[in-house]
C-alpha cells in the first residue's frame, strides 16, 4: 500500500477555501485516490475519489497532477460544519489504510 | 448508498469481560468490515468478514481474541474477548458501497468501548 504523507493540521475561517495536499510518492499504476471526512463520534465518510486530473462533486474537489504523486482536496468556502479530520487513501482494494489525517479546524 | 446501524453505541465494561458489537446493514452486502480506532489515532483494519466462511484477520489480530460471526449478507458481529483497558476504543464496520464508477466505502458511527 502506497503510504500518504498530509499536515497534521490546518485553520481556517468561515468563507475561506481549504486546500490539503496529500503527498504519496509510491502511488501504484492501479491505485486510486480516496478521501474520508470524520466529525467526532462518527464513522469516517467518503467525500471524492479519483485517478488522474480533476475530480469534483457537491461537496469537494479532487486536483491530481501528472504525476500522481500527490493530491489536493479543495473544500470551497468552508463553514463550521467543516471541522474534522481529512484522510487521504491510495490503494485499489478493500484494504484501507488510514494514515493520522489532517485535521481542520474552521473558526468564525 | 448502504445505512450501517451498530450496537452498541458506548458501553463500559469490567476487565475480563466479553463485549459482542452488532453491525446491520439496509443491503446485501459481500463483504463487511471491522476497525478500531484507538483514542486519538487513526483506524486500523481488525479483519473482512465473508458471508460463509471464517474472517480474515490482519497482523496483530486474532480469532481468539475477536471472534467475528457473519450469518448472512446484512449481518455480522464482533466479538472484543477478555477485556483490559488497552482494548478501549471506538469499534467501527464498513461495507464497500457501490457509488457508480468508483467504489467507496460506508462506514457505521462506531461503538466506543471503555474497559475499566
Amino acid at each position: 500500500l502506497a503510504k500518504t504523507t498530509q499536515p497534521i493540521s490546518m485553520d481556517s475561517y468561515e468563507g475561506q477555501e481549504v486546500n490539503i495536499t496529500c503527498s504519496h510518492n509510491n502511488i501504484a499504476t492501479n491505485d486510486y485516490i480516496t478521501w474520508y471526512q470524520q466529525f467526532p463520534s462518527q464513522g469516517p465518510r467518503f467525500i471524492i475519489q479519483g485517478y488522474k486530473t480533476k475530480v469534483t462533486n457537491e461537496v469537494a474537489s479532487l486536483f491530481i497532477p501528472a504525476d500522481r504523486k500527490s493530491s489536493t482536496l479543495s473544500l470551497p468556502r468552508v463553514s463550521l460544519s467543516d471541522t474534522a479530520v481529512y484522510y487521504c487513501l491510495v490503494g485499489n482494494d478493500y484494504k484501507l489504510s488510514f494514515g493520522a489525517g489532517t485535521t481542520v479546524t474552521v473558526r468564525a | 448508498s448502504a445505512v450501517i446501524s451498530q450496537k452498541p453505541s458506548r458501553d463500559i465494561c469490567q476487565r475480563g469481560t466479553s463485549l459482542t458489537i452488532q453491525c446491520q446493514v439496509d443491503s446485501q452486502v459481500t463483504m463487511m468490515f471491522w476497525y478500531r480506532q484507538q483514542p486519538g489515532q487513526s483506524l486500523t483494519l481488525i479483519a473482512t468478514a465473508n458471508q460463509g466462511s471464517e474472517a480474515t484477520y490482519e497482523s496483530g489480530f486474532v480469532i481468539d481474541k475477536f471472534p467475528i460471526s457473519r450469518p448472512n449478507l446484512t449481518f455480522s458481529t464482533l466479538t472484543v474477548s477478555n477485556m483490559s483497558p488497552e482494548d478501549s476504543s471506538i469499534y467501527l464496520c464498513s461495507v464497500e458501497d457501490d457509488r457508480g464508477d468508483f467504489y467507496g466505502y460506508t462506514f457505521g458511527s462506531g461503538t466506543r468501548l471503555t474497559v475499566v
